[in-house]
């Protein structure tokens, strides 16, 4: 069962313009939301993370938006950089502190 | 700020071999961290939680006996992969948290390779 879905395999997105990540979740209780980047041989890093009170955060060029009555949640990346080229994991957990439950990775590609 | 350090970053050992894996948090005290496993093109699955000084809890489906985490200090955990069979193959990765309401800090990885 999979709680937490990334259903795009991949992005492509130009220089310069917008990536958009989506991720879906099916778990009501979940009440905190991760963003990770990962490069190859390399583990996670965090990006940013929302709260489930909120419906954005932003943090520089990455904005997260989290829509509950949906139970969908983006990652908007504005511009977009060649370096922003990685898997992107979003993550869900609840009791903020509790395990974190993975989606199946988006591989962006920025393209120069 | 939030480094976290896991040693070896590849391992190649034959079946019947015990394997230790390390992880550190270098800049910060973690009271509890992880261990997930990682299969091609799939997702991070997560293996068990341990807080320093208490047994790990696995998640279902890990076996304890197979997978020993120890969890001495609060910048030290380790796993070990005891009597390791091909199907152990895998990239594990660790990750280290400080409070609870901070984000998990994971380590590069080890990807585990038994012939």
């Amino acid at each position: 069962d999979q709680q937490v879905k990334q259903n795009s395999p991949s992005l492509s997105v130009q220089e310069g313009r917008i990536s958009i990540l989506n991720c879906d979740y099916t778990n009501s209780m979940f009440d905190y939301f991760l963003w990770y980047k990962k490069y190859p041989a390399e583990g996670p890093t965090f990006l940013i993370s929302i709260s489930s009170i909120k419906d954005k955060n932003e943090d520089g060029r990455f904005t997260v938006f989290l829509n509950k009555s949906a139970k969908h949640l983006s990652l908007h990346i504005v511009p977009s950089q060649p370096g922003d080229s990685a898997v992107y994991f979003c993550a869900a957990t609840y009791n903020q502190g509790g395990k974190l439950i993975f989606g199946q990775g988006t591989e962006l590609s920025v393209k120069p | 700020g939030a480094v976290v350090s896991q040693h070896p970053s590849r391992v190649i050992c034959k079946s019947g071999t015990s394997v230790k894996i390390e992880c550190r948090s270098l800049d910060f005290q973690a009271t509890t961290m992880f261990w997930y496993r990682q299969f091609p093109k799939q997702s991070l699955m997560l293996m068990a939680t341990s807080n320093e000084g208490s047994k790990a809890t696995y998640e279902q489906g890990v076996e304890k006996d197979k997978f020993l985490i120890n969890h001495a200090s609060l910048t030290l955990s380790t796993l070990t992969v005891t009597s390791a069979h091909p199907e152990d193959s895998s990239f594990y990765i660790c990750s280290a948290r400080g409070a609870v309401s901070q984000p998990q800090h994971f380590g590069d990885g080890t990807r585990l390779s038994i012939l």
